[in-house]
């Protein structure tokens, strides 16, 4: 099983509304991502966790909140977002214990923010 | 600082050979990927290079030279389901962290 999933793959959402991005992998993999990406544009790195543990924040607004319950899910929690948020939110996770560590990167939730 | 550039976009024939280029600048280096996105999809992982020298695998190759912060991405037999945008993306000693470039579009026409 390589695969990451996420739920769900298309959100709209009003700027004073709270919603959750959920991202699920069973490889074993100990590291995961969440990346934005706008249209036409690469990936940008938002938050790295490590073992359940915040280990990168790239500087994100407060406004997105990650969460690691356990090794396999990650949740990016959304509140009083703004129109400029609207982007492609993708999902990845790889196995932090070996030199390879290739990404494995889940279909992404596309987000409108209205 | 950190760049990476690789061009915005090549056109190709069906059934030819193309090469797309990365050139990177960044401090700390511990590997450079290629990633295949097709457009309103999720990236996915085509090649891992950290050492110097050409990695094979099917009809693509890339290589790596390390001292001049090049690579390239070899796409060989060009199908049409080949056209998508090409992520060269690098990743730093110290972490996780993962910088992508702005990424090429190849266009395979018939």
């Amino acid at each position: 099983d390589t695969e990451v999933t996420q739920t769900p793959k298309h959100l709209v959402m009003g700027m004073t509304n709270k919603k959750s991005l959920k991202c699920e992998q069973h490889m074993g993999h100990r590291a995961m991502y969440w990346y934005k990406q706008k249209a036409k544009k690469p990936p940008e790195l938002m938050f790295v966790y490590s073992y359940e543990k915040l280990s990168i924040n790239e500087s994100v607004p407060s406004r997105f909140s990650p969460e690691c319950p356990n090794s396999s899910l990650l949740n990016l929690h959304l509140h009083a977002l703004q129109p400029e948020d609207s982007a492609l939110y993708l999902c990845a996770s790889s196995q932090v214990m070996r030199e390879e560590e290739t990404q494995y990167f889940g279909p992404g939730t596309r987000l409108l923010v209205l | 600082g950190q760049n990476i550039d690789q061009p915005t976009e090549m056109t190709a024939t069906e059934g030819a050979i193309v090469q797309i280029n990365c050139t990177y600048q960044t401090s700390g280096f511990n590997g450079l990927f290629w990633y295949q996105q097709h457009a309103g999809e999720a990236p996915t992982f085509l090649s891992y290079n950290v050492l110097d020298g050409l990695e094979e695998k099917g009809r693509f190759s890339s290589f790596l030279s390390r001292s001049k912060g090049y690579s390239y991405l070899l796409l060989k037999e060009l199908q049409m389901k080949d056209s998508a945008s090409y992520l060269c993306a690098v990743r730093k000693t110290g972490g996780f962290k993962t910088i992508f470039g702005a990424g090429t579009r190849l266009f395979v026409k018939a």
